[in-house]
C-alpha cells in the first residue's frame, strides 16, 4: 500500500519558538495533502488542505500565519507552527491523496507528530 | 446534528465474538465511506473502504452501507485482543475532504 512518511515524530519547544513538520509520500505522487490535528480522546479535525503548487486552503477558525503550510512538491508538504504555545501541543498528522481527487480516492494516514509546548 | 456520529463506546466483545460498529451521517451526497482503525498515540490506518449499497468483505471485516437509511457500519468476525482500537468512521462528498466521526472504542476481552 501507499507509504506516507512524516518528520520528527516528537517534539518538545519552547513557548515562541517555530516548529516544522515534514510530511511526505514515499511511493507515490499526491497532488493532495492534508493537515489534521488531534486533540486527546478527540477525534481527526482537518486543518487545511495542501495542494501541490499553490496555497493551501485552510478550515474555519485556522490561523493561516500561523500554521504555515508549503506543498513544495508532488511528494513532499511541510507545516510551520509558528510561535508556538502550550495550547498548540497536539498530535499532528498529515495524510496523501493518492490520485486526482475523484471519489473512490483513498488518503493514507502518516504516522504523525507529537508536539508538547513547554 | 453532527455530519458524521458514532457511539464512543466502549464496546466490550469477548474474544471469538462478531463486534458491530455503527455510523450514521447526515450528507445524503456523501459517496465514499471508509473505516479506519487508530490505536492510542497513534495514526488512523484504513480498514476498509465502500461506495455501494451492500456489503464488502475482506477477511474478518465486513462493510455494510445503506444510503438510503445513511447508515455504515463495519463488522469484526473473530473478534481478537489486538482488534482492540477506536474506530473511525470517515465520509466523503465527491473529491473532497473527508469528515471523521468521535470513533467507538473497541475494547475485546479475553
Amino acid at each position: 500500500g501507499a507509504v506516507v512518511s512524516q518528520h520528527p515524530s516528537r517534539v518538545i519547544c519552547k513557548s515562541g519558538t517555530s516548529v516544522k513538520i515534514e510530511c511526505r509520500s514515499l511511493d507515490f505522487q499526491a497532488t493532495t495533502m492534508f493537515w489534521y490535528r488531534q486533540f486527546p480522546k478527540q477525534s481527526l479535525m482537518l486543518m487545511a488542505t495542501s495542494n501541490e503548487g499553490s496555497k493551501a486552503t485552510y478550515e474555519q477558525g485556522v490561523e493561516k500565519d500561523k500554521f504555515l503550510i508549503n506543498h513544495a512538491s508532488l511528494t513532499l508538504s511541510t507545516l510551520t507552527v509558528t510561535s508556538a504555545h502550550p495550547e498548540d501541543s497536539s498530535f499532528y498528522i498529515c495524510s496523501a491523496r493518492e490520485s486526482s481527487g475523484g471519489a473512490t480516492d483513498t488518503q493514507y494516514f502518516g504516522p504523525g507528530t507529537r508536539l508538547t509546548v513547554l | 446534528q453532527k455530519e458524521v456520529e458514532q457511539n464512543s463506546g466502549p464496546l466490550s466483545v469477548p474474544e471469538g465474538a462478531i463486534a458491530s460498529l455503527n455510523c450514521t451521517y447526515s450528507d445524503r451526497g456523501s459517496q465514499s465511506f471508509f473505516w479506519y482503525r487508530q490505536y492510542s498515540g497513534k495514526s488512523p490506518e484504513l480498514i476498509m473502504s465502500i461506495y455501494s449499497n451492500g456489503d464488502k468483505e475482506d477477511g474478518r471485516f465486513t462493510a455494510q452501507l445503506n444510503k438510503a437509511s445513511q447508515y455504515v457500519s463495519l463488522l469484526i468476525r473473530d473478534s481478537q485482543p489486538s482488534d482492540s482500537a477506536t474506530y473511525l468512521c470517515a465520509v466523503k462528498r465527491g473529491g473532497n475532504k473527508l469528515t471523521f466521526g468521535t470513533g467507538t472504542q473497541l475494547k475485546v476481552e479475553l
